[in-house]
């Protein structure tokens, strides 16, 4: 059974940092792309950023591009999210996601989320 | 990159047919056979219902089914049962590399 478990959220100041994490297991991590995709409280979903079977490729939103950074590590099935210079508008639940193939948009396994709020 | 334009809401009585259309560019939806559909309850994670714009994933039922025309999708609930009643939101690759998500689409059973 797939299964997504994520970590690391809670409360920070904006402009803080904060690093999510993703334990995966039930398939073969190495061989999946995976994404993390947010979604702001009452709101709907945002795509965030991608990376590639290996690691090798990686993209963002362009709303979190350069104060982001995912990131695996294939020999712990662990997939991250280096979140710094947070904002208000950076509050929402982040999920973990797995992508069945690339190109394709079919995220077909997704974890619980954790909560990021970003507030004085 | 911007979000694809979806109804806010849609309704039907059970066992009636609802479309949910997904409005996109040629960037995205009308540039890929990349477009997929989740389902999501309140408090709950999304679901994978349909991808590659009109394969259901093993255990989806067949009264949803997906289709495309140039640069809009549509996601069709055929029979429609109280279970149906949720968010749903489409997706799709673009042109950058990124994905971009719908709008969202209310589905209430009347």
């Amino acid at each position: 059974e797939v299964q997504l478990l994520e970590s690391g959220g809670g409360l920070v100041q904006p402009g803080g940092s904060l690093r999510l994490s993703c334990g995966a297991s039930g398939f073969i991590f190495r061989n999946y792309a995976m994404s993390w995709v947010r979604q702001a409280p009452g709101k709907g979903l945002e795509w965030v950023s991608v990376i590639s079977a290996s690691g090798a490729n990686t993209y963002y939103a362009d709303s979190v591009k350069g104060r982001f950074t995912i990131s695996r590590d294939n020999s712990r099935n662990t997939l991250s999210l280096q979140m710094n210079s947070l904002r208000v508008e950076d509050t929402a639940i982040f999920y973990c996601t797995k992508i069945s193939r690339v190109p394709a948009a079919d995220f077909d396994y997704w974890g619980q989320g954790t909560l990021v709020t970003v507030s004085s | 990159q911007s979000a694809l334009t979806q109804p806010a809401s849609v309704s039907g009585s059970p066992g009636q047919s609802i479309t949910i259309s997904c409005t996109g560019t040629s960037s995205d939806v009308g540039g890929y056979n990349y477009v997929s559909w989740y389902q999501q309850y309140p408090g709950k994670a999304p679901k994978l219902m349909i991808y590659d714009v009109t394969n259901r994933p093993s255990g989806v039922p067949d009264r949803f089914s997906g289709s495309k025309s140039g640069n809009s999708a549509s996601l069709t609930i055929s029979g429609l049962q109280a279970e149906d009643e949720a968010d749903y939101y489409c997706s799709s690759f673009t042109s950058s590399n990124q994905y971009a998500f719908g709008t969202g689409t209310k589905v209430t059973v009347l």
